[in-house]
């Protein structure tokens, strides 16, 4: 596609739930990320895919938090066991040569 | 220390006046500078990218890279309502390298 694509684009769930958010970055580009965006606030780094190198996942806040991606392609933010906390909107973003491109997100709110 | 840093405002102007927005850094690595606009609701978008010391003018947005100091710059001249958003500051170590963002600079344009 032209763009990061992210889906879905809003989700609310349950205290406790688990739910995947799946983010389609622009084809070629070796680089994924994962961001998270609560309120009024910063972006907060969560994750890093980078070709086939070993994901940099030192931003994931609990282990309740995991990602993959498939095929150096399309990549899935799992939260399990979603707590209130965990309402945000989460940002996907690839690149190529350093200039990142962003989906529009998926807001998560857990009620 | 974080290595980005940026005042996250917000910062709030009149219509016409010219803005700084601002982001040091603490690595010295870092070789790419790019300054992302995120309307509200909206992922970040890529609104100008440099990387060399100096000016770089693209309209009424000038970047402006002071390597020596670590220290960058965003101007806007004659700002509009429509400039209201958050800037974020953002630097990849190299082009392949996972790209750092500031915290973001909330701004208001005031008609």
């Amino acid at each position: 596609g032209a763009g990061v694509s992210q889906s879905p684009s809003n989700k609310v769930t349950e205290k406790g739930k688990d739910v995947e958010l799946r983010c389609d970055p622009i084809s070629g580009h070796t680089a994924l990320y994962w961001y998270r965006q609560s309120l009024g606030q910063g972006l907060e780094f969560l994750i890093y895919f980078q070709g086939n190198s070993a994901p940099d996942k030192s931003g994931l806040p609990s282990d309740r938090f995991s990602a993959e991606r498939t095929g150096g392609s399309v990549s899935t933010l799992t939260i399990q066991r979603t707590q209130q906390e965990d309402s945000a909107v989460y940002l996907c973003a690839s690149s190529l040569l350093g200039q990142a491109f962003f989906g529009q997100g998926t807001r998560l709110t857990v009620v | 220390q974080k290595e980005v840093e940026q005042d996250p405002g917000p910062l709030s102007v009149p219509e016409g006046a010219i803005v700084s927005l601002n982001c040091t850094y603490s690595n010295s690595a870092f070789q790419y500078f790019m300054w992302y606009r995120q309307y509200s609701r909206k992922g970040p978008e890529l609104l100008m990218y440099t990387y060399s010391s100096g000016n770089k003018e693209d309209g009424r947005f000038t970047a402006q890279v002071d390597k020596s100091s670590k220290y960058i710059s965003l101007f806007i001249r004659d700002s509009q309502p429509s400039d209201s958003a958050t800037y974020l500051c953002a630097m990849p170590r190299e082009s392949y390298q996972k790209v750092t963002f500031g915290i973001g600079t909330k701004l208001q344009v005031i008609p």
